[in-house]
């Protein structure tokens, strides 16, 4: 079935370190992922995405990285900011119109 | 910056009473979509739109779901007999689908049932 999670709820740096946000995922089938960016009282924001025939992409200050082989994925935040302090979503997409999100992780960066 | 607009961004309805969420998508996007997010949970994909007619739907959008792109800027989700459970953020998004999925969320508007 399609079941998209993540490891841990909560995640706490502190600013300047990196942030490792991590996703499982359970439908082989999904060909596109997304991790979305969620500050209280907004909807999700876009952050990076990545195709499956990718393992790695690069943006500004994050990286997503797909491990196809155990179904995972992640993503990196490097030198976290206070203004990083949000809940990060993975969302799974088969190529459809529908893209399924994860629980979401909450993300504190202590200053 | 082009953003998605909602409106109203809180409505309080009586349960059984129907409710019409609103939203102007991106204007040169194409590809329309429903989510809604129950208070500390994930954010759950409810309905896609395109070329004018539903593209995909979810076990949540029943038949007291409907959506309608009313004319050319608005994009609409009606429910027709709001029940407690329907309480939640409900999120439109819209994009362009042209080399990727990445979809432009609006600020949600959060339904109260009572």
């Amino acid at each position: 079935g399609e079941s998209v999670g993540l490891h841990l709820p909560t995640l706490s740096v502190q600013e300047g370190d990196n942030s490792i946000i991590n996703c499982a995922y359970s439908n082989s089938a999904s060909d596109y992922f997304i991790w979305y960016k969620q500050e209280s009282g907004k909807g999700p924001q876009f952050i990076i995405d990545i195709r499956s025939n990718m393992d790695k992409r690069q943006g500004q200050r994050v990286t997503v990285l797909l491990n196809k082989t155990v179904k995972h994925l992640s993503l990196q935040i490097a030198a976290t900011q206070p203004g990083d302090s949000a809940v990060y979503f993975c969302a799974e997409n088969t190529g459809g119109f529908k893209t399924i999100f994860g629980a979401g992780t909450r993300l504190f960066v202590k200053a | 910056e082009p953003e998605v607009t909602q409106t109203p961004s809180h409505q309080v309805t009586q349960m059984g009473q129907e409710v019409i969420l609103r939203c102007v998508p991106i204007s040169n996007h194409l590809y329309f979509y429903w989510y809604r997010q129950i208070l500390g949970q994930k954010v759950e994909f409810l309905v896609s739109f395109y070329n004018n007619e539903i593209s995909e739907k979810s076990e949540i959008f029943d038949d007291q779901f409907s959506v309608e792109r009313p004319d050319g800027s608005n994009f609409t989700l009606k429910i027709r007999s709001t029940k407690l459970e329907d309480s939640a953020m409900y999120f439109c998004a819209s994009s362009a689908r042209t080399d990727g999925f990445e979809a432009f969320f609006g600020q949600g508007t959060r339904l109260t049932v009572v």
